[in-house]
């Protein structure tokens, strides 16, 4: 989803269930694309990347899914838990420099 | 602690005063990038550097705004005659060009202007 200023899209989600966050890029001539956590305070965390030759990619609890068509790309977080808390944002390049998104905020209740 | 290290952590400074951030990239990395972010914002990219050469300096905000990286390793971004729009979160990152372009991310100076 888009945000305007302070106003970051949030998700609330119950721990150990599973979490989408979603995000749109504008540049089609992105080729890469990253999906990083980061926490307050703190600098943002590499969770995982995908290229645009792929359309899924899976690690340990999480997955990325990129749609070239409409141009969306998607973190799936399998069973939630409390240290996924963070804010989450898509980061999209062509080799000349990175363009991250306004983030989601995700929240995980006990 | 092998991961990007930037210095100093916080900074308070008053309107007008020059300040100089260090960042150390991972040590292996070739690519050096520096980004801005404000509260509720995503990291807004400002220049990068390959080794040594600035690649990309047209989106530092204003020319009050400089980085270097003389040998290729450390980098410093410096903000001339500051003012209270500077204040933010300045993040550094660094990554290893021709082996993906993941960039790992230092911990941030946040900056506050009085």
């Amino acid at each position: 989803g888009e945000s305007v200023g302070l106003h970051l899209p949030t998700l609330s989600v119950q721990e150990g269930d599973n979490s989408i966050i979603n995000c749109a890029y504008s540049n089609s001539a992105s080729d890469y694309f990253i999906w990083y956590k980061q926490e307050s305070g703190k600098g943002p965390q590499f969770i995982i990347d995908i290229r645009s030759n792929m359309d899924k990619r899976q690690g340990q609890r999480v997955t990325v899914l990129l749609n070239k068509t409409v141009k969306h790309l998607s973190l799936q977080i399998a069973a939630t838990q409390p240290g996924d808390s963070a804010v989450y944002f898509c980061a999209e390049t062509d080799n000349n420099d990175m363009r991250f998104g306004a983030g989601t905020r995700l929240t995980v209740k006990p | 602690d092998t991961g990007v290290s930037q210095n100093p952590r916080h900074k308070i400074t008053k309107r007008g005063q020059n300040v100089t951030f260090r960042c150390d990239p991972i040590s292996e990395h070739n690519r050096l990038y520096w980004y801005r972010q404000t509260l509720g914002q995503g990291p807004e990219f400002l220049t990068y550097f390959q080794n040594e050469a600035q690649l990309e300096k047209s989106r530092l905000l204003s020319d009050r705004f400089s980085a270097e990286r003389p040998k290729g390793s450390f980098s410093t971004l410096e903000i001339q005659r500051t003012e209270q729009g500077d204040s933010a979160m300045y993040l550094c990152a660094s990554s290893f060009y021709n082996m993906g372009e993941t960039q790992y991310f230092g911990p941030g100076t946040r900056l506050l202007v009085l």
